[in-house]
């Protein structure tokens, strides 16, 4: 079937705008991840959402990030009044449980400029 | 919380060589993955192993976790491997967050 996908594939805006960036997971995935890499970094963790259970937000950076899964599959993670330190490409990962198995698959990013 | 220490952080290698790089952590851990992330970007899974060996191809992973590391064994090494290997930890089987190593840096030439 077919990945976890992304959208948009690129956003550029300027500073102080809000944007949101979607992500589909793989069709019967427990579990979703966002995370962001700026250029040449690792990846930091943002939120998690497994099931129903609250979202784990540890990761979020500032109350401008926000994220919500709806019906337990399309999720869109918000960012409001970007600044310029925002740039990045965020990756969504999607997580199935097969046996005792948790593999993550990530999409193709989002890659984020704020001018 | 947990720390997770990739070494070396670049390598560069001639085509058909072998390497083996390294994923140290802080703690106990449960679930543990190596990715590839090719040079545009995506980000492949290519083992899940908290503990044991595995073998894909030219591709191997060993994990010891009592002893808190994992090794990623690259053999007959191909251009195409270039990229960033990173190594992911997760605590707790339904815990979420996932931290991971900065990563290593491969360069494969021909």
């Amino acid at each position: 079937g077919a990945g976890v996908s992304q959208s948009p594939s690129n956003k550029v805006t300027e500073k102080g705008k809000d944007v949101e960036l979607r992500c589909d997971p793989i069709s019967g995935h427990t579990a979703l991840y966002w995370y962001r890499q700026s250029l040449g970094q690792g990846l930091e963790f943002l939120i998690y959402f497994q099931g129903n259970s609250a979202p784990d937000k540890s990761g979020l950076p500032s109350d401008r990030f926000s994220a919500e899964r709806t019906g337990g599959s399309v999720s869109t993670l918000t960012i409001q009044r970007t600044q310029q330190e925002d740039s990045a490409v965020y990756l969504c990962a999607s997580r199935r449980r097969s046996g005792r198995s948790e593999t993550q698959y990530f999409g193709p990013g989002t890659r984020l400029l704020v001018l | 919380g947990i720390q997770v220490e990739q070494s070396p952080p670049d390598l560069i290698l001639q085509e058909g060589a072998n390497s083996t790089l390294r994923c140290n952590f802080s703690d106990s851990v449960n679930n543990l993955q190596w990715f590839h992330q090719n040079p545009w970007g995506q980000l492949i899974n290519l083992f899940y192993i908290p503990s044991g060996t595995k073998q894909n191809g030219r591709l191997s992973a060993t994990t010891v976790a009592t002893e808190r590391y994992s090794l990623l064994y690259i053999s007959s090494s191909q251009t195409t491997d270039s990229g960033v290997y990173f190594c992911a930890v997760l605590r707790g089987t339904n815990a979420g967050k996932s931290t991971f190593g900065d990563g290593t840096t491969l360069t494969v030439k021909p």
